[in-house]
């Protein structure tokens, strides 16, 4: 069974500060990774997907893959109050496979 | 998220109640998947349908769980004598590439 991993937090960062968020995956199979952020009472919504080791830049965000550790992260530069939500990392290989989610993280930037 | 519409998009049902949650994708997407959210965790995969076919139905927790999409298009999530741990979001989710993005959700509390 697939297994998706993330520290449940609250974890907290300062305005403006660089949010650092990690992801351990159980497939070392595994090829396809994302990122998702979830507001309050709302679906998740798609940030970034990466697919090889080494990092992905867009715009404030870069996520990280180190296969060989099955690591995945996401930093968020110049945080904003309105990056508060929480973080849903995921691992799939598309069709029939869907998506394996961890819990999440709950971000918290503070003003 | 990708155009995908669900309703309700609250429900509150008795115990015992049977609900239907209806999915209404873009027309043309062929993969279809729904997904579960409780309070706290990480979407967790239900089933998934390419057009019409029911491809993997793994994820249904019991026998209560039913789904559908006859003519490929709109789809149906039926809940059976709901309990109270049926409580949770439901969430319709198509593929667009190799990237799922999901509808608005349909959260369910049973009561």
């Amino acid at each position: 069974q697939k297994e998706v991993e993330q520290n449940s937090g609250p974890l907290s960062v300062p305005e403006g500060a660089i949010a650092s968020l990690n992801c351990t995956y159980s497939d070392r199979g595994s090829q396809s990774f994302f990122w998702y952020r979830q507001y309050s009472g709302k679906s998740p919504e798609l940030i970034m997907f990466i697919y090889s080791n080494g990092d992905k830049e867009d715009g404030r965000f870069t996520a990280q893959l180190n296969k060989a550790s099955q690591y995945v992260s996401l930093l968020i530069r110049d945080s904003q109050p309105s990056d508060s939500a929480t973080y849903l990392c995921a691992e799939g290989g598309g069709g029939a496979d869907g998506l394996t989610f961890g819990k999440g993280t709950h971000l918290i930037i503070q003003p | 998220g990708a155009g995908v519409s669900q309703s309700p998009r609250y429900k509150v049902a008795k115990r015992g109640q049977d609900v239907a949650l209806r999915c209404d994708p873009i027309s043309g997407h062929v993969s279809l998947f729904w997904y579960q959210q409780a309070l706290g965790q990480g979407p967790e995969f239900l089933t998934y349908f390419q057009n019409e076919a029911q491809l993997d139905k793994s994820g249904l927790p019991s026998d209560r769980f039913f789904a559908e999409r006859p003519e490929g298009s709109v789809s149906t999530l039926k809940i059976q004598r709901t309990q109270q741990e049926d409580s949770a979001v439901y969430l319709c989710a198509t593929e667009v590439g190799n990237t799922i993005y999901f509808g608005e959700g349909s959260w369910l509390t049973v009561v």
